[in-house]
C-alpha cells in the first residue's frame, strides 16, 4: 500500500507567484479531500471530488483552484496567495461510504 | 449539525501513566467516530474508529477508546503513555459522504 503521497513537501512563493500542489492516491478510492491546517485552528476542510466531480466547496477564496482529472490524484493551483495562506495543506481520500481517510503528509507552504 | 468538542487543548501525562483525551460529538444520526494522530510536519495517521459495531474500539499503539452514546463521548485510552506517544490527536466525527468534521486537536506531552 503507497497511501497518499504530496509533492512538494515544503514550498516558498511570493504573493505574485503561481504554484500549484499535487496529490496522488494508489488506494482505489473514489473521494478525495483538501484540507487547510493552519497553527491554532481547527483542520478546515476546503474541498470534497468525488469520482472526479467536485461536489463541496467551503466559501474557499478563488486563489485557490482545485482540479481533479481522475480519482487517483488531486492538485491545488495557488495564485496571488496572501501571508495568511501560509498553513499545512493536507490531502486526504476515501471510499465513500465510512468516511475512513487517510491522508498524505501535507505540504508547507509559506507565502511572503 | 455535528460537531466535535475536545476537552483540553494540551495534556501532560508522566511516562508510564494513564493516558486519557475527550472527545464529545454532537449528531443528529448515528455517527462515525475517528481518532487521528499527528506527529510533528507529518500528515494525520488513524488511531482507530467507530462505525456502530462493538463500542469499545481498539486501535494501533495500545490505543483504545469507548463509544458511549448516552454521554455523546468518544474518549481516548490508553493504559501506560510512552515517550513516543507524544503529539497532537484528533477526534473527528464522519458526516454522510465521507466528509470528516475535526476537533480543535490535544497536544499530548509524555515527561520522562
Amino acid at each position: 500500500e503507497t497511501g497518499v503521497t504530496q509533492t512538494p513537501r515544503h514550498l516558498v512563493m511570493g504573493m505574485t507567484n503561481k504554484k500549484s500542489l499535487k496529490c496522488e492516491q494508489h488506494l482505489g478510492h473514489n473521494a478525495m479531500y483538501w484540507y487547510k491546517q493552519s497553527a491554532k485552528k481547527p483542520l478546515e476542510l476546503m474541498f470534497v471530488y468525488n469520482f472526479k466531480e467536485q461536489t463541496e466547496n467551503n466559501s474557499v477564496p478563488s486563489r485557490f483552484s482545485p482540479e481533479c482529472p481522475n480519482s487517483s490524484h488531486l492538485f491545488l493551483h495557488l495564485h496571488t496567495l496572501q501571508p495568511e495562506d501560509s498553513a499545512l495543506y493536507l490531502c486526504a481520500s476515501s471510499q465513500d461510504r465510512n468516511g475512513e481517510a487517510f491522508f498524505g503528509q501535507g505540504t508547507r507552504l509559506t507565502v511572503v | 449539525a455535528q460537531s466535535v468538542t475536545q476537552l483540553g487543548s494540551h495534556v501532560s501525562v508522566s511516562e508510564g501513566a494513564l493516558v486519557l483525551l475527550r472527545c464529545n460529538y454532537s449528531s443528529s444520526v448515528p455517527p462515525y467516530l475517528f481518532w487521528y494522530v499527528q506527529y510533528p510536519n507529518q500528515g494525520l495517521q488513524l488511531l482507530l474508529k467507530y462505525t456502530s459495531a462493538a463500542t469499545l474500539v481498539k486501535g494501533i499503539n495500545g490505543f483504545e477508546a469507548e463509544f458511549k452514546k448516552s454521554e455523546t463521548s468518544f474518549h481516548l485510552t490508553k493504559p501506560s503513555a510512552h515517550m513516543s506517544d507524544a503529539a497532537e490527536y484528533f477526534c473527528a466525527v464522519s458526516l454522510q459522504g465521507g466528509k470528516l468534521i475535526f476537533g480543535q486537536g490535544t497536544e499530548l506531552s509524555v515527561k520522562p
